[in-house]
């Protein structure tokens, strides 16, 4: 059964800081991993895919990686604003099977 | 274009009551699924249609919950009679089938039982 962890749970920053949060699986056998962000009450939105065959996607200040051997991922956050700060998830899946989450890293970014 | 939308946004209800939440995905896509998050955990699949027909629903507590989706658009989520445990936010997604596998989510359905 896949389970999907992410540490830290929380983390705060000053602004400016690059940080890492830290998504791990147990199963390596994925289709991709997804990488959501979610402000207090709201949905998720998508930050970045990554299929199994890739190593990386970049978008602006983030770059999240995926090492399917090791079942880790990161997404890297460069030059942390005040608006980051929101709640960080990780999914995985199989191929047509739905996506599995990790609790999330709520991230706070002090200006 | 439009995401998914979802109905209502915040339901308070007593338990044993009945409550619906309604779903409508991104035009062409043919997967759904309907997630329960609970406060301070990540979503958890509650069912996942491809068109109208069911692909899992092993997590789906089948005595009071349940989904449709009859012309393979809008879904349907019920739950009856709720549960305090049932306080959640509940959020639809919805994938293009074959493609990258990229969901996309609504902003959530948060229900409050007393």
């Amino acid at each position: 059964k896949q389970e999907v962890t992410q540490i830290p749970a929380a983390l705060s920053v000053p602004e400016g800081e690059n940080l890492v949060l830290n998504c791990s699986f147990t199963d390596s056998a994925i289709y991709n991993l997804q990488w959501f962000r979610q402000d207090p009450g709201k949905g998720l939105t998508s930050l970045l895919l990554i299929q199994s065959s890739q190593r990386e996607q970049t978008s602006g200040r983030l770059n999240a990686s995926l090492d399917k051997s090791s079942g880790r991922s990161t997404l890297y956050i460069a030059a942390s604003q005040p608006g980051d700060s929101a709640t960080y998830l990780c999914a995985v899946t199989r191929a047509g099977t739905a996506l599995i989450f990790g609790k999330g890293t709520t991230l706070s970014v002090s200006s | 274009e439009a995401g998914v939308a979802q109905s209502p946004r915040y339901k308070i209800i007593e338990k044993r009551q009945s409550v619906a939440f309604w779903c409508n995905p991104i035009s062409g896509h043919a997967t759904l699924y309907w997630y329960q998050q609970i406060l301070g955990q990540g979503p958890k699949l509650l069912i996942q249609f491809q068109n109208n027909g069911v692909v899992d629903d092993s997590q789906l507590p089948k005595d009071r919950f349940s989904a449709e989706r009859l012309k393979g658009v809008d879904s349907t989520l019920k739950i009856q009679p709720a549960k305090l445990e049932d306080s959640a936010v509940y959020l639809c997604a919805s994938s293009f089938a074959g493609g990258t596998g990229e969901l996309f989510f609504g902003e959530g359905s948060r229900l409050t039982v007393l």
